[in-house]
């Protein structure tokens, strides 16, 4: 079945890394994304990485994924307060569907 | 990157009036659009997939007599709410599926706010 799953809360130190972590449950994902979502808005595209790659690195932002556990992850370096959002990841099954995760509440404090 | 904007943002009406809103893609033609609700501190829930110049479909469990879908141009969806009550006051957000970039990739719309009173 499709399911994904994430930590609710994440609080952070600015100018620290910050790791949001994903699970997902369908091995037949072709694509996984990373979501960022501010108070009262839609949903930024951040990144996203095919599910044949290991890592995608965009400026201060890492994806790893572990194809073989399911895993997904995104690294923030230089955690900075504009960062403070909910981050939801997403699996696509096939080039239409998106399942999203729980999403994560990212804090970051002074 | 690509931008989706929706009409209206915020929404009060009676219950048992209908609501329409509008999600169009400004810079690129989307043949796929999407709607999705949100429940306060939820995730986002698929509804329906809206296709240009045809029938929508619909995710079990939601009522496509309902929530009225029409996909009549390359840029523009409507999502109708028919007799709305207050337990479909929510957070409804559209997406447009880009097709210059493989249909990989989804831009969502700010979002509109429903209250029914």
């Amino acid at each position: 079945g499709e399911d994904v799953e994430q930590s609710l809360f994440l609080s952070v130190r600015e100018g620290d890394s910050s790791v949001i972590n994903c699970t997902y449950t369908d091995s037949s994902s072709t694509y996984l994304y990373w979501y960022k979502q501010e108070p009262g808005a839609g949903l930024q595209l951040l990144t996203y990485i095919f599910s044949n790659m290991d890592m995608k690195q965009d400026q201060r932002l890492t994806v790893l994924l572990n194809k073989k556990d399911k895993h997904l992850s995104l690294r923030i370096a230089d955690t900075q307060t504009g960062d403070s959002a909910i981050y939801f990841c997403a699996e696509s099954i096939d080039t239409d569907k998106l399942i999203f995760g729980t999403g994560t509440r990212l804090q970051v404090f002074p | 990157g690509a931008v989706v904007s929706q009409h209206p943002s915020w929404v009060i009406c009676k219950s048992g009036t209908s609501v329409k809103i509008e999600c169009r893609s400004l810079d690129f033609q989307a043949t796929t659009m999407f709607w999705y609700r949100q429940f306060p501190k939820q995730s986002l829930m698929l509804m329906a997939t809206s296709n240009e110049g045809s029938k929508a479909t619909y995710e079990q469990g939601v009522e496509k007599d309902k929530f009225l879908i029409n996909h009549a141009s390359l840029t523009l969806s409507t999502l109708t709410v028919t007799s709305a009550h207050p337990e479909d006051s929510s957070f409804y957000i559209c997406s447009a599926r880009d097709p210059g970039q493989g249909g990989l990739i989804k831009y969502f719309g700010p979002g509109t706010r429903l209250l029914v009173l």
